[in-house]
């Protein structure tokens, strides 16, 4: 069965550090993957999704980026991290486009 | 701008009731629906899926799908205390970019022993 990996579960941060979280999907070969983020009391904001090795598509500019450096690992990064940028994080996939999507456990990240 | 909207709540009903959670979306071009739970603090997870007009049935549970009026819902009956969370209504697009998954605000449901 397929099962997705996410971590840290929570992370706090001073403004400025960088950041890096990592998803790892297994059991299942060129998944579709996504990055969201879930502000308090918000829905879930689509950041980045991919459909494969180096394919990184933005859904919204900010200081955020990520990379797909092997078929199921998935990472989000930023070099300076803000305030805002607090929130839970998201990370899931899906087998083909248009299906349903499984997340991992989500990674809580406050920026103090 | 392609959206999805649900009504946030809370919405509060008694437990045995039937729960009412409604969704609409902004593109006629909708081709795929998604009904998640998420528990306070957890990730969503997944309770059913639509495609086509109509209703689908799973358990307590029955989404129905208007395309016609670009309306889903979640019917949820006998509620329980545990089926206490917010709602999540996801919509994908045709012809959207591949994995365009896009996720309404939810509502909060609040069952009441």
């Amino acid at each position: 069965s397929q099962t997705i990996h996410q971590w840290p579960a929570t992370l706090v941060q001073p403004v400025g550090s960088p950041l890096s979280l990592e998803c790892t999907v297994e059991g299942t070969s060129n998944p579709n993957l996504y990055w969201y983020r879930q502000a308090a009391g918000r829905g879930l904001q689509l950041l980045f999704y991919s459909v494969g090795i180096g394919q990184i598509s933005s859904e919204v500019p900010q200081n955020l980026s990520a990379s797909r450096p092997q078929d199921r690992q998935f990472i989000l990064s930023s070099k300076k991290l803000l305030l805002s940028d607090s929130g839970f994080y998201l990370c899931a996939w899906n087998p083909t486009p248009n299906t349903e999507a499984f997340f991992g456990q989500g990674t809580r990240l406050t920026v103090v | 701008q392609k959206e999805v909207e649900q009504n946030s709540g809370p919405l509060s009903v008694p437990e045995g009731a039937i729960a009412s959670l409604n969704c609409t979306y902004s593109d006629r071009g909708s081709q795929s629906f998604f009904w998640y739970r998420q528990y306070s603090g957890k990730s969503p997870e997944l309770i059913m899926f639509i495609y086509s007009n109509g209703d689908k049935e799973d358990g307590r549970f029955t989404a129905q799908l208007n395309k016609a009026s670009q309306y889903v819902s979640l019917l949820i009956r006998d509620s329980q205390p545990s089926d206490s969370a917010t709602y999540l209504c996801a919509v994908t697009w045709y012809g959207g970019s591949q994995g365009n998954l896009i996720f309404g605000k939810g509502t909060k449901l609040s069952v009441k022993p």
